[in-house]
């Protein structure tokens, strides 16, 4: 079965201008993150989305990032006005079912975006 | 200040040779998993540990959760170039499914 597909998987653009990164989660997968991954850093969390609401935006850095989830499927991430410190690696992962405080279900992760931002 | 902290940063060994990663944080999770990212892709899920004290294997990987629940260990026994990758912990609290990661450990098992 395929897994979670991200495009465009490279992106370069000039500082200032708009982005969208966009990811297909696995099918029937009703949660949905957005990560961002510097050189030499782990990932680190942006938004999380159940089904088609943003049920937690707080690792996003300012308010030129937005993402959403209009269908409870796929998710753009959208980035206005570019600064060249968004340079990284954008992951997405989506997971079977919502989060629980009983457990923790598996995620998986997309190949990523490599935003280039000149 | 990173939330988990990760030891060494770089790791490079020869083929059959042990290694040993380590994961440590002042704050305790209610799980903690380890995860291996190749260039290009995304992390792979290896293991979740939730109890502390927990001692899963995978192969040849052996995984620990400290008793407290604020550590982790990841050992290789006999490690092979296809060990090779970049090894990530990261951790939930009990609010939800929201993942804190490590800086990561980048391993480089040579042939």
């Amino acid at each position: 079965g395929a897994g979670v597909s991200q495009t465009p998987s490279n992106k370069v653009t000039e500082k200032g201008k708009y982005v969208e990164l966009r990811c297909d989660p696995i099918s029937g997968h009703t949660a949905l993150y957005w990560y961002r991954q510097s050189l030499g850093q782990g990932p680190e969390f942006l938004i999380y989305f159940q089904g088609t609401g943003a049920a937690d935006d707080s690792g996003l850095p300012n308010d030129r990032f937005f993402a959403v989830r209009p269908e409870g499927s796929v998710s753009t991430l959208k980035i206005q006005r570019t600064e060249r410190g968004d340079s990284a690696v954008y992951l997405c992962a989506s997971s079977l079912n919502p989060p629980s405080k009983a457990s923790t279900d598996t995620q998986y992760f997309g190949p990523g975006t490599r935003l280039t931002v000149l | 200040t990173q939330l988990l902290e990760q030891s060494p940063q770089f790791l490079s060994i020869q083929e059959g040779e042990n290694l040993t990663v380590y994961c440590n944080s002042s704050s305790v999770f209610s799980s903690l998993q380890w995860y291996r990212q190749e260039p290009g892709e995304g992390p792979v899920l290896l293991v979740t540990v939730v109890t502390g004290g927990e001692v899963k294997k995978l192969k040849r990987l052996t995984f620990q959760f400290g008793d407290a629940r604020k550590d982790s260990s990841l050992h290789i026994t006999a490690a092979q170039t296809g060990d090779t990758g970049l090894y990530l912990c990261a951790a939930s609290k009990a609010a939800g499914n929201k993942l804190t990661f490590g800086g990561g450990t980048r391993v480089l098992v040579k042939p």
